[in-house]
């Protein structure tokens, strides 16, 4: 089945200091690839996503490039803040035709930014 | 412009009440609805999801039930609530049309506590 891995963290890092977030994943064919974040308390709000092999996906300063030789889609910020702070997940959707597809998540990677 | 409501925010239950939490999507029509949990330690699981007016399927077999009674609404509910059914439940939706790159968007969340 499909499956998604990252880096549970915490990771904790410095105002400006460079993210990565590793993400690797399972699937036959070609899911589509996202990235959330989730704020204290609240919902999954979208970041950016990616849909085919080579696409780069960027929001708010977040990168993420959909590497299908290597099957990853990092996450990667130059110069992070502390409102950054969070959980990121990591996110594919297959769709197999016939019905509704949800998304199949990792475990998420929680963010601490200190000033 | 698309949105998604869910309630109540926070719910605080005996063991062995029964449960009701309601999402509406507004701005959009036949999309697919989506409960997720998020349990501690257990990361985001998909429930049920829904591509039509009566039409549920269960990804996970428990103690909740979801129906649709109308083209934007999709409410979870359990007969008897089980410890185990505490939680951060989220509501989703995302767009028909056939393909895995459809964002899947989500609601603010409930808090489920049961006691």
């Amino acid at each position: 089945g499909n499956s998604v891995t990252q880096m549970e963290g915490p990771v904790t890092l410095s105002e400006e200091a460079f993210l990565t977030i590793n993400c690797t994943y399972t699937a036959t064919g070609y899911p589509s690839l996202f990235w959330y974040v989730q704020y204290p308390g609240e919902g999954l709000q979208l970041l950016l996503k990616a849909t085919k092999a080579d696409d780069k996906g960027s929001n708010k300063g977040f990168e993420a490039t959909y590497r299908k030789e290597t099957t990853s889609f990092h996450l990667e910020k130059g110069s992070v803040q502390v409102s950054d702070s969070a959980v990121y997940f990591c996110a594919l959707r297959k769709y197999s035709g016939g019905g509704a597809d949800g998304l199949t998540f990792g475990k998420g990677t929680h963010l601490i930014i200190q000033p | 412009s698309q949105t998604i409501h869910q309630w109540p925010a926070t719910l605080v239950q005996p063991v062995g009440s029964p449960l009701s939490l309601e999402c509406t999507v507004e701005g959009t029509s036949n999309p697919n609805l989506y409960w997720y949990r998020q349990a501690a330690g257990r990361g985001l699981q998909l429930l049920f999801y829904s591509i039509g007016i009566g039409q549920i399927s269960s990804e996970v077999p428990q103690n909740l039930s979801a129906s649709r009674p109308q083209d934007r609404q999709f409410i979870l509910s359990s007969k008897k609530l089980l410890l185990s059914d505490s939680g951060f439940y989220l509501c989703a939706w995302s767009l028909r049309t056939a393909g895995s790159g459809n964002t899947i968007y989500f609601g603010e969340g409930s808090w489920l506590t049961v006691v």
